[in-house]
């Protein structure tokens, strides 16, 4: 009974193309976000979203888009995938800022 | 620009003995620090936190030191057991709301601890 879960747990695949990480959660929070964890294994925020709403955008390129159908989930979209973007991606949800519950994560491998 | 650093990315250490794992911060802003647990293939598990209000707390085995004026913290685990081996992640946040619910958790790039027995 996972209680941030993200799918797929391995993406690989050409430069180019597009692609989508899921992620739902069933613990009734109100924010949700994205991390990425790059090569030199830095945590660093991308989005967040409190009740569908965007909280924090941070300096990531336009090709990432999140979506939040529901405060329940928040999905992200990768277009036209780079080398660069290569990394492991966290969703992670939470009531307060300071007590985040992460999925497992998706490695990304773009080729 | 790091404003949370993890300068040791290991440390070894006996079991039953101390574990004592360090993070400096900049910005003199953050209301909460914060340590991750992570094993691999996982994601970050909370650990322990501490308010930028107060200079220790304490939970179990695990006891978080905040000096503000140095901007360090560290992390106590006694007795350290092999299966705390994993990578622990310092981490701050600024809140952006008065609630709580909102704000920017800014990480360090963790230090892999290994208990050996």
């Amino acid at each position: 009974d996972t209680a941030v879960s993200q799918t797929p747990k391995y993406l690989v695949t050409q430069m180019g193309n597009d692609k989508s990480i899921k992620c739902e959660q069933n613990l009734g929070h109100d924010t949700m976000y994205w991390y990425k964890q790059d090569s030199k294994k830095f945590l660093k925020i991308m989005f967040s979203y409190n009740n569908k709403e965007l909280i924090i955008n941070e300096t990531v390129p336009n090709r990432f888009s999140p979506k939040s159908p529901d405060k329940a989930h928040l999905n992200l979209h990768i277009n036209s995938l780079e080398l660069g973007d290569s990394a492991v991606y966290f969703c992670a949800s939470s009531s307060r800022v300071e007590k985040l519950f992460f999925g497992s994560g998706t490695q990304l491998s773009v080729l | 620009d790091q404003q949370v650093k993890q300068n040791s990315p290991s440390l070894s250490v006996q079991e039953g003995r101390i574990s004592i794992l360090n993070c400096d911060y900049t910005n003199s802003m953050f209301d909460y620090f914060l340590w991750y647990k992570k094993y691999p293939a996982e994601g970050p598990t909370f650990l322990i936190s501490i308010s930028s209000i107060k200079d220790k707390n304490e939970d179990g085995r695990f006891t978080v030191f905040l000096n503000k004026s140095a901007k360090h913290l560290s992390l106590h685990i006694v007795p350290s057991q092999p299966g705390d081996s994993a990578v622990y992640f310092c981490a701050a946040v600024r809140r952006l709301n008065y609630g709580g619910s909102q704000g920017n958790l800014i990480f360090g790039k963790g230090t892999k601890l290994s208990v050996k027995p």
